[in-house]
């Protein structure tokens, strides 16, 4: 079946450093990517749409320039956390999309925290 | 666009059966589907139905689709200590991303 590795699974970070969280399709082509943040017993909240080879669109109240995202192949989608403050801290995860319109396959998130 | 309303808790013991209702706003999602996260993880896709489905059985999962009352459920026979999780009813209108709802905490009690 479709397989999407999320990693690093943790991360702990300073405030004002970077972070890279890297969401891949294993054994199929993603031409869409989704970016989703959940706080601790809240639902998941869509950040962005990525499509292979443009830009992402993001939701409503999502910083482009603070979550970069970038979906350079069909198999490799990367969210980049800038200057990341305290309130950064949360549960991101990916999600892949193939062809097939039911191929909704979720990475195993990162949880992510700064201090 | 697509909004899905579920309750956020549910209690059963073990060995019963679990339902967990959702009902959602927007009729034209080709696919419905049932997620499951377990404490710290991911998602993961427990069944499918299509739009023109009444009933889908897998195993313990059954799904009911009630497209009329725009309504949907998830039957767990037989629970385990192993199903306690929270699930998720998403949706989606044709090519949109998956929306979530927020979830239904299940306890299953030993």
């Amino acid at each position: 079946g479709a397989v999407v590795s999320q990693h690093p699974s943790r991360v702990i970070c300073k405030s004002g450093t970077s972070v890279k969280i890297e969401c891949r399709s294993l054994d199929f082509q993603a031409t869409t990517m989704f970016w989703y943040r959940q706080f601790p017993k809240q639902s998941l909240m869509l950040m962005a749409t990525s499509n292979e080879g443009s830009k992402a669109t993001y939701e409503q109240g999502v910083e482009k320039d603070k979550f970069l995202i970038n979906h350079a192949s069909l198999t490799l989608s990367t969210l980049t956390v800038t200057s990341a403050h305290p309130e950064d801290s949360s549960f991101y995860i990916c999600s892949a999309r193939g062809q097939e319109n039911y191929g909704y396959t979720f990475g195993s998130g990162t949880r992510l925290t700064v201090v | 666009g697509e909004d899905v309303e579920q309750s956020l808790f549910l209690s059963v013991r073990e060995g019963d059966s679990s339902v967990i209702n959702c009902t959602y706003t927007d009729s034209s999602s080709t696919y419905l589907y049932w997620y499951k996260q377990e404490p710290g993880a991911g998602l993961q896709l427990l069944t499918y139905i299509f739009s023109n489905m009444d009933m889908k059985q897998d195993q313990r999962l059954t799904v009911l689709l009630n497209k009329k009352d725009k309504h949907l459920s998830l039957r767990i026979a037989d629970t385990q200590t192993g199903d306690s999780a929270i699930y998720f009813c998403p949706g989606n209108s044709g090519n949109t991303p998956l929306v979530f709802g927020k979830g239904t905490r299940l306890s299953v009690i030993a």
